[in-house]
């Protein structure tokens, strides 16, 4: 079956530093990648998308390139913020079938001064 | 637009118990998803709905029930509730056809089985 595995958390930066966090998928066929972003208290809101190979999906300063060679989908961000704290999720979903998501466990980001 | 809405948002329920969550979307959507978001995972497939009158299991449907009478409404119920249905609850809706739309999620109902 599909699958979405993530770099564990919690990941704790100061604020100005340079973000990554690690994406890959074992997917029969070509998804859809999807990074969700989770504030405290809130629901899941999409952040950036890609739906083909090499892609670029960005929003908000945060950028993940579509890679089919190495099936990855990794957020990077050059300066996070304080506000940028939250837990972000990877996901795929393939078109049609319900345009399902499968999503990973998420990585919780701490910013700090 | 409130998008996709969400009651109650909190609620705890004794072994045994039955409730329903409501969700409600002002989008149109064609298609509707319940997950349950379980500490430290991410995001289960309980059931969706393609449109009206349609509905399929996701991956944990056992212990759940649903209904789509309406294009708005997507109901989850639960009957005789177990501690393991502790859980956050979305709903999220998708306009749904061929191409791969955003889903818009609710702000969840916290749900707490003693």
């Amino acid at each position: 079956g599909n699958s979405v595995t993530q770099m564990e958390g919690p990941v704790t930066l100061s604020e100005e530093a340079f973000l990554t966090i690690n994406c890959t998928y074992t997917a029969t066929g070509y998804p859809s990648l999807f990074w969700y972003v989770q504030y405290p208290g809130e629901g899941l809101q999409l952040l950036l998308k890609a739906t083909k190979a090499d892609d670029k999906g960005s929003n908000k300063g945060f950028e993940a390139t579509y890679r089919k060679e190495t099936t990855s989908f990794h957020l990077e961000k050059g300066s996070v913020q304080v506000s940028d704290s939250a837990v972000y999720f990877c996901a795929l979903s393939f078109t049609g079938g319900g345009n399902k998501l499968t999503f990973g466990t998420g990585t919780q980001l701490k910013v700090e001064l | 637009n409130a998008g996709v809405t969400q009651t109650p948002k909190f609620r705890i329920l004794k072994i045994g118990q039955s409730m329903t969550l409501q969700c409600t979307q002002d989008m149109n959507h064609n298609y509707m998803y319940w997950y349950r978001q379980d500490p430290g995972m991410g995001l289960k497939l309980i059931y969706y709905s393609v449109g009206a009158g349609i509905t399929d299991k996701g991956e944990v449907p056992n212990g759940y029930n649903v209904s789509r009478s309406t294009t708005e409404d997507f109901p989850l119920r639960l009957e005789l509730a177990a501690p393991s249905q502790t859980s956050v609850y979305f709903c999220a809706s998708n306009l749904g056809g061929e191409v791969s739309e955003t889903q818009y999620f609710g702000p969840g109902t916290r749900l707490l089985v003693l």
